[in-house]
């Protein structure tokens, strides 16, 4: 069964920092990699998808890659904002099923 | 901008109650997911509609769990008995297709489920 983890589970960052999350995952038999962000209570927003593949995707301010033999993708986040504050989760695609890791907490310090 | 549509937005039963949840995905879209989330961890997929067929229901409680898209359009989850262990956030996200290009899932604004 494929298994997502994402490290770190919670950061805190002071506004205009760029950052890093990490996304990795067991089986690289994937279809595609999915990021979302989650506002408390909310549903989720996608941000980027990535086919299997791609190397990377780029939305604003947003970079996601993926590196699918090693098993990783990251989602780089130029410049922060107090309003990325959010939980930031990835998502899975083994083209039959979708695991979702269980997201970073990122704070923006204003 | 169209929206995935989900009610009601929060709903407090006691346990051995039937509940049911509702989800109008966007127009057009063909596949559509419901997720359940426990507070603290990630969604886990529940069951997967292609139109009005079940592709997926692997993880699906099937003993209290059912669900149905008739028309291929809307879609509700019914749990019957809820038990404790129940209470989380029901999802409900739609999707163009599976096809190459037409995955991007969008998410309904979710089902809070407290059961006493």
């Amino acid at each position: 069964k494929q298994e997502v983890t994402q490290i770190p589970a919670a950061l805190s960052v002071p506004e205009g920092e760029n950052l890093v999350l990490n996304c990795s995952f067991t089986d690289s038999a994937i279809y595609n990699l999915q990021w979302f962000r989650q506002d408390p209570g909310k549903g989720l927003t996608s941000l980027l998808l990535i086919q299997s593949s791609q190397r990377e995707q780029t939305s604003g301010r947003l970079n996601a890659s993926l590196d699918k033999s090693s098993g990783r993708s990251t989602l780089y986040i130029a410049a922060s904002q107090p309003g990325d504050s959010a939980t930031y989760l990835c998502a899975v695609n083994t083209g039959n099923q979708f695991y979702f890791g269980t997201g970073t907490s990122l704070t923006v310090i204003p | 901008e169209a929206e995935v549509a989900q009610s009601p937005r929060y709903k407090i039963t006691e346990k051995s109650q039937a509940v049911a949840f509702w989800c109008d995905p966007i127009s057009g879209h063909a596949t559509l997911y419901w997720y359940r989330q426990i507070l603290g961890q990630g969604p886990e997929l529940l069951v997967q509609f292609q139109d009005e067929s079940v592709v997926d229901d692997s993880q699906l409680p099937k003993d209290r769990f059912s669900a149905e898209r008739l028309k291929g359009v809307d879609s509700t989850l019914k749990i019957q008995p809820a038990e404790l262990g129940d209470s989380a956030m029901y999802l409900c996200a739609s999707s163009l297709g599976p096809g190459l290009g037409q995955e991007t899932q969008y998410f309904g604004p979710g089902t809070r489920l407290l059961v006493l």
